[in-house]
């Protein structure tokens, strides 16, 4: 069935970098806008970045904005998410999202997350 | 860019109806009619309910509907049942290709 599957995450230093990759199956990856979404502990959820269907279009979140950098790789149908300068706030689960078909504002596919831990 | 303004709880017996509002501006929720709504029980991932303001998304319930008024939507749950104990979150977006979230509301089902 349609899928994502994030892996990366981990406990790291603030100020280090760390790079979340999400795994698409079952669906045509490439025809998608696709989000990270984090979710820190006992808190909301907050977008993160948002990519175009072919990667040229990328947008931040201001609290991320020249520190993350979203990317993506069609033959490989997989999503990424490099964080550099981490910093204590960044402390979360990161859920890779698919939208609607169509439509970016709305995300009807989620993955399991993958947690990111920013400690000394 | 602050986000839009859920309550933090709200409460309902089996079979009743609940409504969740999700306040926002004229720059967000009023501006757009791109608010969603997602439900989210605990340690899962979110799940869309409601996109577009009031349209569902194939396999989602007739029991859960969506309104806008001015600044605020609005998530109603008919008929409400135990499995509808969870968290529901919505979201707009906010122009500049942002998009905002709301604060959540937890549901309980008594």
């Amino acid at each position: 069935q349609v899928q994502l599957v994030e892996s990366g995450g981990g406990v790291v230093q603030p100020g280090r970098s760390l790079r979340l990759s999400c795994a698409a199956s079952e669906f045509t990856f490439s025809v998608y806008f696709m989000y990270w979404v984090r979710q820190a502990p006992g808190k909301g959820l907050e977008w993160v970045a948002l990519i175009s269907e072919d990667g040229s279009n990328k947008y931040y979140a201001d609290s991320v904005k020249g520190r993350f950098t979203i990317s993506r790789d069609n033959s490989k149908n997989t999503l990424y998410l490099q964080m550099s300068s981490l910093r204590d706030e960044d402390t979360a689960v990161y859920y890779c999202a698919r939208v609607l078909y169509n439509y970016p504002w709305g995300m009807n596919v989620w993955g399991q997350g993958t947690t990111v831990t920013v400690s000394s | 860019q602050s986000a839009p303004t859920q309550p933090p709880s709200a409460s309902g017996s089996p079979g009743q109806s609940v409504t969740f509002s999700c306040t926002g501006t004229s720059s967000d929720v009023g501006g757009y009619n791109y608010v969603s709504w997602y439900q989210q029980h605990p340690g899962k991932a979110p799940k869309l309910m409601i996109y577009e303001v009031t349209k569902r998304p194939s396999g989602v319930p007739d029991r859960f509907s969506g309104s806008k008024s001015g600044n605020t939507a609005s998530l109603t749950v008919s008929g409400l049942q135990a499995e509808d104990e969870a968290e529901y979150f919505c979201s707009s977006y906010a122009g500049r290709n942002n998009l905002v979230f709301g604060g959540g509301t937890k549901l309980t089902v008594l």
